[in-house]
Formats: C-alpha cells, structure tokens, sequence
C-alpha cells in the first residue's frame, strides 16, 4: 500500500490564477480530510469528504475554495484567483472509518508570488 | 470551541534523560486526545491515541480531565526521537469524524 499521495508536492503560481491539489487516499479507504498549514501555526480542519459527497466543510473559505471527490480518481482541492495569503502546506489524510486515526499524505506545498 | 495548547514550541534534552512534551486542551465534552509525530524527511503519523492506554516507541500520554492535559512523556529519550509533535483532540459525537484540531506543534531536539 503506497500510502496518501498527494500531487504536486510543490506549486508556484501568481496571484490570480488558479491552484488545483490532488489527493489519492490508501486503499480502502473511503474518508477524505484535507487539512491546511499555514507558515508558524499548526494544522488547520478545511473539509471531510467521502465518495461523491462533501460531509463538513465548515473550515473551508467560503469563497475561491472548493473541493471534490469523485466516484473515480482522486480526490481535488481547487483555490480560485489565489493570493498570497493562500500559501501553505495543504496536506490530505484518509482513514477507513471516521475516526481520529489519519493517514496523512506527504502535503502539497503551495506558494503564490 | 475547542483547543490545543503546546506552550513550547522548542525543546531540548540529551539522550538518556526524561522528556515530557505538554499539551493543554479545551472542550466542554469528552474528547479523544493523540499525539501525531513527523519525522524528518517522513510524513505525519499517529504516535498514540488515549483511548488505547498503550506504549507507542517508550513513550506513553495520560489524558487527565482535571487539569485537562494530555503530556506526553518518555522516560529515557533517544536520538531517533528528534521529530515534531503534536497533539490533536477530536470532539465527541457523530458529527466528530477525523475533524481534528491540532496544536501548533513542539520540535523535539535529543542531544547525544
């Protein structure tokens, strides 16, 4: 089991375009968390998904962000119009059941000139 | 609303001495408290959960309500030991999950 892949490890964009990070979780699993670090702070709760249904999205930004996890691949967390205040570690973590137990992926590092 | 607290974001021992890493938290409920640990060039991962009482690598947490604490403690540290970490509380209910809300995390430095 290869574990949480998350791509692109690394992202640069300008401010105004549009950021996408992809998350495959571990085999089997079917809960999907995608959670933010931003620079000196710990880890923020953005959104829990399972197959086809966003469950909580209450730590997500109610605008430019959204987030899907399809019936096939993997799942996507999408920042619109980016500005430099959405640099950050986005890190994606699954579980087989909805638990406190997460396996995390090794983060998609976001830097927005 | 719920918190976590790691009032030291630094901290150094040398090998073979007693490390206590301490965690604070805030909830009205009964939570579940972990320690998640990163290690260098490696990804997160649970180090323990209080729930389980076990002894993960030496080191063991006891979830005190009074004080509301969660310490992580080791009685002898080792070099392979050197890592970030963090606790998370998870909320009671349901509607819980894996919505955790960590700490801002504690850089363990073991000195030989």
């Amino acid at each position: 089991n290869a574990g949480v892949m998350q791509n692109p490890r690394h992202l640069v964009r300008r401010r105004g375009q549009e950021a996408r990070l992809r998350c495959s979780p571990m085999k089997g699993h079917s809960h999907v968390y995608w959670y933010r670090q931003l620079p000196e702070e710990g880890l923020k709760f953005m959104v829990y998904l399972q197959k086809e249904n966003i469950i909580d999205e209450s730590g997500m930004p109610k605008e430019r962000f959204s987030a899907e996890f399809p019936k096939e691949g993997p799942s996507i967390l999408r920042i619109q119009q980016v500005v430099r205040g959405d640099s950050a570690a986005y890190f994606c973590a699954s579980s087989p059941q909805a638990t406190g137990e997460l396996f995390f992926g090794e983060g998609s590092r976001l830097t927005v000139l | 609303a719920q918190r976590v607290t790691q009032p030291e974001k630094l901290l150094s021992v040398f090998k073979g001495a007693p490390v206590e890493l301490k965690c604070n938290y805030s909830y009205s409920g009964s939570p579940e408290l972990f320690w998640y640990v990163q290690y260098s060039r490696q990804r997160l991962q649970l180090l323990l959960r209080h729930i389980s009482r076990e002894s993960i690598k030496g080191f063991t947490a006891d979830l005190n309500k009074g004080e509301t604490s969660f310490h992580l403690k080791k009685p002898f540290a080792q070099e392979e030991d050197s890592a970030m970490y963090y606790c998370a509380l998870k909320g009671a209910g349901g509607t819980s999950y894996g919505k955790l809300t960590f700490g801002q995390g504690t850089i363990l430095t073991v000195h030989p």
